[in-house]
């Protein structure tokens, strides 16, 4: 079937504009995870979804980043006035119960911050 | 934060040798995953372990794990050129006070497989 998809692959964008990333999880899915990963780096733990709620947000470095995912299936990770630091690739996995399952992740989208 | 380390950070081998990869992690795991990711990709899971088992095994893969000693290891027997690839741990650490946290990936290793 169908693995986790990520739109755009590539974003490029100027300091200080609003960026939107999608992730469309494996049909079924009800956890849903987003990651962030520099270069040479492992992926950084961003925020997790149970099926429409944030069960845990620890990760997200301030308050101009903000994921939604408000029917329980496709979710948006939201950046706003983005910051040449937030170059990195962003992950988004899904899981058909959570952490105690393996993560199914996509191929990223790959933000150029300039 | 990363709470696995792997070591070495890279590794370089002729294909047929084996690779042995190893992760420390620092709290008490539920359990430990590993992922492989080639270059430009997403991670693949390869393995899960629990944090009742001593060893398993997926084809050429084999993982162990000693929780008295906060550690695991990945072998690849036999690798291939197409084995190339960064590999990373994960755990999936238990705090008593919220429950299992999501999966903590360390910095991987860099396997490099010369044919």
């Amino acid at each position: 079937g169908a693995g986790v998809s990520q739109t755009p692959s590539n974003k490029v964008t100027e300091k200080g504009k609003y960026v939107e990333l999608r992730c469309d999880p494996i049909s079924g899915h009800t956890a849903l995870y987003w990651y962030r990963q520099s270069l040479g780096q492992g992926p950084e733990f961003l925020i997790y979804f149970q099926g429409t709620g944030a069960a845990d947000d620890s990760g997200l470095p301030n308050d101009r980043f903000f994921a939604v995912r408000p029917e329980g299936s496709v979710s948006t990770l939201k950046i706003q006035r983005t910051e040449r630091g937030d170059s990195a690739v962003y992950l988004c996995a899904s899981s058909p119960t959570g952490h105690v399952s393996p993560l199914h992740f996509g191929n990223g989208t790959r933000l150029t911050v300039t | 934060s990363q709470q696995g380390e792997e070591d070495p950070q890279a590794l370089s081998i002729q294909e047929g040798e084996n690779a042995t990869m190893n992760c420390s992690y620092k709290t008490s795991i539920n359990n430990l995953q590993w992922y492989r990711q080639n270059s430009g990709r997403g991670l693949v899971h390869l393995i899960l372990i629990r944090s009742n088992e001593r060893e398993k095994h997926s084809g050429r893969l084999r993982v162990t794990l000693d929780t008295s000693k906060k550690s695991s290891s990945l072998l690849i027997t036999a690798s291939r050129a197409a084995d190339t690839a960064s590999y990373f741990c994960a755990t999936v650490s238990f705090l008593s006070n919220s429950g299992n946290t999501p999966l903590v990936f360390g910095k991987g290793t860099r396997l490099s497989v010369i044919a």
